[in-house]
């Protein structure tokens, strides 16, 4: 079955600080995709990140960067250099793109970040 | 490019009444998909529509129901609200294959 964990309910940093969310997955496909998105006080949630299972490049966007490991079945996610607009609840997701759709996300519990000034 | 829009905002109903929120999805994008999230159970798949189809289908009651019409504007309806549907309900569109986009979501309260 498909499942996604984010052990960290709740983190709270100092401004500057770099912090990392951790998100495991499990799925029993070859195929698939994972994702961040980021949800703001707003409510809205914003895109941040999509990796393929083929790809296990890490990336770096700015402040933010993303390390993907199969082997631990992990996509984590860090922010370097916190600032307060940082503070939003992060949600990582799963989709076992069957047929080539991506419409099917499987949403960890979400990692409430807080960043103090 | 203008996003995804829901509608309503807001809404407040009773138990036992029916409900149907409106999604129109990002010009060019005909994948539809539907979330509900709560806080007890955090963000759930409900379904997904591409080309007027339900491609998937969340673990959802048959209370839960969607249709896409042909511009790929989406509606879904709950019938029979219990209290348990009060929710935050997420439409989010994509091109076939590729990352979804989210609206601002329907506060559903259903008292």
């Amino acid at each position: 079955a498909q499942k996604v964990t984010q052990a960290q309910t709740e983190i709270s940093v100092v401004e500057k600080e770099d912090v990392t969310l951790d998100c495991v997955y499990e799925t029993r496909d070859t195929t698939y995709y994972l994702f961040w998105y980021k949800q703001p006080p707003s409510g809205e949630l914003v895109f941040l990140i999509r990796r393929n299972s083929f790809d296990e490049q890490n990336e770096i966007s700015g402040r933010y960067s993303w390390n993907f490991q199969k082997s631990t079945s992990s996509f984590n996610f860090t922010i370097t250099a916190s600032q307060v607009v940082d503070s939003a609840v992060y949600f990582c997701a799963l989709s076992e793109g069957y047929g080539g759709s991506q419409g099917n996300l499987i949403f960890g519990k979400g990692t409430k970040l807080s960043v103090k000034p | 490019k203008a996003g995804v829009t829901q509608t309503p905002r807001y809404l407040i109903k009773t138990r036992g009444q029916q409900v149907t929120l409106s999604c129109s999805p990002i010009s060019g994008h005909r994948s539809v998909s539907w979330y509900q999230q709560t806080p007890g159970q955090g963000l759930q798949f409900l379904f997904e529509y591409f080309s007027e189809t339900q491609r998937n289908k969340g673990n959802f009651p048959g209370r839960f129901s969607g249709r896409q019409f042909s511009n790929s504007r989406s509606e879904m309806n709950v019938s029979t609200l219990e209290l348990g549907d009060s929710a935050l309900y997420l439409c989010a569109s994509s091109p076939l294959g590729n990352e979804q986009f989210f609206g601002p979501g329907t506060r559903l309260t259903v008292l």
